[in-house]
Parts: C-alpha cells; sequence; structure tokens
C-alpha cells in the first residue's frame, strides 16, 4: 500500500522554529512536496525536493532523505499568519497527500 | 488567486437533486484534477485529465461524473449523492501530468458540499 504519516497538530510561538517531518512508503518515487492550507482557503504549494538534501526558500526549508523515505518542513521566524495546515505529498505517477499537520502559532 | 476559479464555494444539495461544480484556470495549463477533502482525511486524488482525455478515475462512484470539454474548463455532475458525500471539492491543475513536471499544482478554493 502506500502511505505518509505526519504528525496531526504542532504548536509553537511566534519566533520560534518548528519541524513536521513527514515519513512515506510509496510504490514509485519522483519527489516530495509541501503544501499550505489556511482554513478555507485553497492548497498552496510550499516546496518540492526531488534529491536528498535541504532546500531553502526564506523562512521555510524542506529536507528530503530517499533513503530514509523522510523528508521534514521547517518553519523559521514563525508568524502568526504561518497558522495553517500543513500537507507533505509524494510525487509517483500522481500526488499523493498526507493527511496533513495542523500548525497554530502563538503571540 | 491562484488562477485557478471554482463555482460555487457553497453547495447544499438534496439526494435527489442533480448539480454540478464548476472549474476554469487561467494558466494555460494542460492537466487538471478533482480531489476531494473530508475532516481528518487525506486529500483523495478523484478524477485526472490530461489535454481533455480522462487518464485517472480513482474508483469514483458513478454518482460523480467528470466533464473536460477543453483544458481550461472542468465540471463535476453530481447526482443521487449521499450524506457521506459531504466534502469540500477541490480542483486543481498543473502544467501537465508528466509525473517530474507534477511537482506543482494549482488549487481553486474548492466547493463546500453538504448533502441533506
Amino acid at each position: 500500500g502506500q502511505s505518509l504519516e505526519q504528525p496531526s497538530e504542532v504548536t509553537a510561538v511566534e519566533g520560534a522554529i518548528v519541524q513536521i517531518n513527514c515519513t512515506y512508503q510509496t510504490s514509485g518515487f519522483y519527489g516530495l512536496s509541501w503544501y499550505q492550507q489556511h482554513d478555507g482557503g485553497a492548497p498552496t504549494f510550499l516546496s518540492y525536493n526531488a534529491l536528498d538534501g535541504l532546500e531553502e526558500t526564506g523562512r521555510f526549508s524542506s529536507f528530503l532523505s530517499r533513503s530514509d523515505s523522510y523528508g521534514y518542513l521547517l518553519l523559521q521566524e514563525l508568524q502568526m499568519k504561518d497558522s495553517a495546515s500543513y500537507f507533505c505529498a509524494v510525487n509517483t505517477d500522481k500526488l499523493i497527500f498526507g493527511t496533513g499537520t495542523r500548525l497554530q502559532v502563538f503571540p | 488567486e491562484t488562477g485557478v476559479t471554482q463555482t460555487p464555494r457553497h453547495l447544499v444539495m438534496g439526494m435527489t437533486n442533480k448539480k454540478s461544480l464548476k472549474c476554469e484556470q487561467h494558466l494555460g495549463h494542460n492537466a487538471m484534477y478533482w480531489y476531494k477533502q473530508s475532516a481528518k482525511k487525506p486529500l483523495e486524488l478523484m478524477f485526472v485529465y490530461n489535454f481533455k482525455e480522462q487518464t485517472e478515475n480513482n474508483s469514483v462512484p458513478s454518482r460523480f461524473s467528470p466533464e473536460c470539454p477543453n483544458s481550461s474548463h472542468l465540471f463535476l455532475h453530481l447526482h443521487t449523492l449521499q450524506p457521506e458525500d459531504s466534502a469540500l471539492y477541490l480542483c486543481a491543475s498543473s502544467q501537465d501530468t508528466a509525473a517530474r513536471a507534477e511537482r506543482e499544482q494549482y488549487f481553486g478554493p474548492g466547493t463546500r458540499l453538504t448533502v441533506t
């Protein structure tokens, strides 16, 4: 079967750093994507890792280890507007999404 | 704005009704998708169209019927739905469905469907 696991909820305070982990088991793998979804909004693309290592985009970074079937999204200098759900998704011949991690940022 | 619009944003329908959801993308993409999002469940892929041809039907019940008249428009026709079909239905598009190029999908805001 195909599955992705990520924590259901994470809380943090403004200015902090938070890491959202994602482990996966899929048949076929091209890369790992991350999407953000605010309540009532559409999922929006954040990052994509096809190769092992860290990809940095401003305050957000994403990491992939293909040998460990593991990745994470790192959010730095957290802001209140970062409160949202974050989904990892594996690119096989289609996108397979995880259940999402709800991040709550407190003042 | 992601360049993908969906109408209506909210829909309440009885189990005997027929309704349609509409999606339009203004990004020049060739692939379009329907997803179902239910509480505490992963986004579930329903249908994939590439260059107007259906390439994926993810074991979706026949009470959901997609239509893709051109690469910019996608419809989901609904007929005799069940209460458990209540969910957020999301449309998305991407440049094409070649796996390596499928890395970024652009989603619409969704239609919140309630079946009574």
